[in-house]
C-alpha cells in the first residue's frame, strides 16, 4: 500500500461547483498534514495546513480524519483559476527526523 | 514571487557533462531540501539539510552530490547522469524540521539527459 494515495483525476466541473478530494495515509502515527497546488510545470504552492479541527481559507476547506487515516479539501465556488493539480503532504516522525511524504496530486480542470 | 530562487530553470545536459543546480532562500529558514519529480510519480525526497548539515540522504545516487555552504543556499553537483535522471528538480526550504512547518518550494530547475 502507497503511504499516501490520491485519486489522481482528472475532475472535470463546471464553473461555480464544489468539489472535494481526499488523500488517505497509511502510517497512522502521522502528525501533521498538508495541501499544496500545483500548476503545470511549475512548482507545488503551499495552499494551507490541514489542523485536526479542521480549518477554512476562504472557498477552500481542509479537513482531518484521524480514525480513517484520510484528509479531503473542499473546493467551493469553483473559478477557472483553480485549475491545477492538488498534492497532499504527510509528515511524519522517523529515526531520521520528521519526513515528509507526497502523493501523485489530483488534477482538476474548472470549465466554462 | 518566491522567496526560495533556483537556476537555472532549464538545463539540458550528456551523460557525460558535469553541471550544477542552485538554490537560495531568502526565507531565513534553517532547513533545506532537494527533491525529484518525475512524471506521474510523486516528489521523491533526495537529500535534507539543517543547520547547514546534511542529515537525511535517501539512497541517491553518488552522481548527484550536494553541497550546503551556508543556510541561504543549496547545490545539487550533477555528474555522469542517465536518461532516468531527466526530471524536474525542485528545492524546498522550511523554517527548521518541526513537524508543523510547512516547505516552500523554488520554481525547480527542469532536466533533460540526452
Amino acid at each position: 500500500r502507497k503511504e499516501v494515495e490520491q485519486d489522481p483525476g482528472p475532475f472535470n466541473v463546471p464553473e461555480g461547483a464544489t468539489v472535494a478530494f481526499n488523500c488517505t495515509y497509511s502510517n497512522s502515527a502521522s502528525q501533521s498534514f498538508f495541501w499544496y497546488r500545483q500548476d503545470c510545470r511549475k512548482e507545488p504552492k503551499l495552499l494551507m495546513s490541514v489542523y485536526s479541527s479542521g480549518n477554512e481559507d476562504g472557498r477552500f476547506t481542509a479537513q482531518l480524519n484521524r480514525a480513517s487515516q484520510y484528509i479531503s479539501l473542499l473546493i467551493r465556488d469553483s473559478k477557472l483559476s483553480d485549475s491545477a493539480t492538488y498534492l497532499c503532504a504527510v509528515n511524519l516522525l522517523t529515526g531520521g527526523g520528521n519526513k515528509l511524504t507526497f502523493g501523485t496530486g489530483t488534477q482538476l480542470k474548472v470549465e466554462l | 514571487e518566491t522567496g526560495v530562487t533556483q537556476t537555472p530553470r532549464h538545463l539540458v545536459m550528456g551523460m557525460t557533462n558535469k553541471k550544477s543546480l542552485k538554490c537560495e532562500q531568502h526565507l531565513g529558514h534553517n532547513a533545506m531540501y532537494w527533491y525529484k519529480q518525475s512524471a506521474k510519480k510523486p516528489l521523491e525526497l533526495m537529500f535534507v539539510y539543517s543547520l547547514e548539515e546534511r542529515v537525511e540522504n535517501n539512497s541517491v545516487p553518488s552522481r548527484f552530490s550536494p553541497e550546503c555552504p551556508n543556510s541561504s543556499h543549496l547545490f545539487l553537483h550533477l555528474h555522469t547522469l542517465q536518461p532516468e535522471d531527466s526530471a524536474l528538480y525542485l528545492c524546498a526550504s522550511s523554517q527548521d524540521r518541526g513537524l508543523d512547518q510547512p516547505q516552500h518550494f523554488g520554481d525547480g530547475t527542469r532536466l533533460s539527459i540526452l
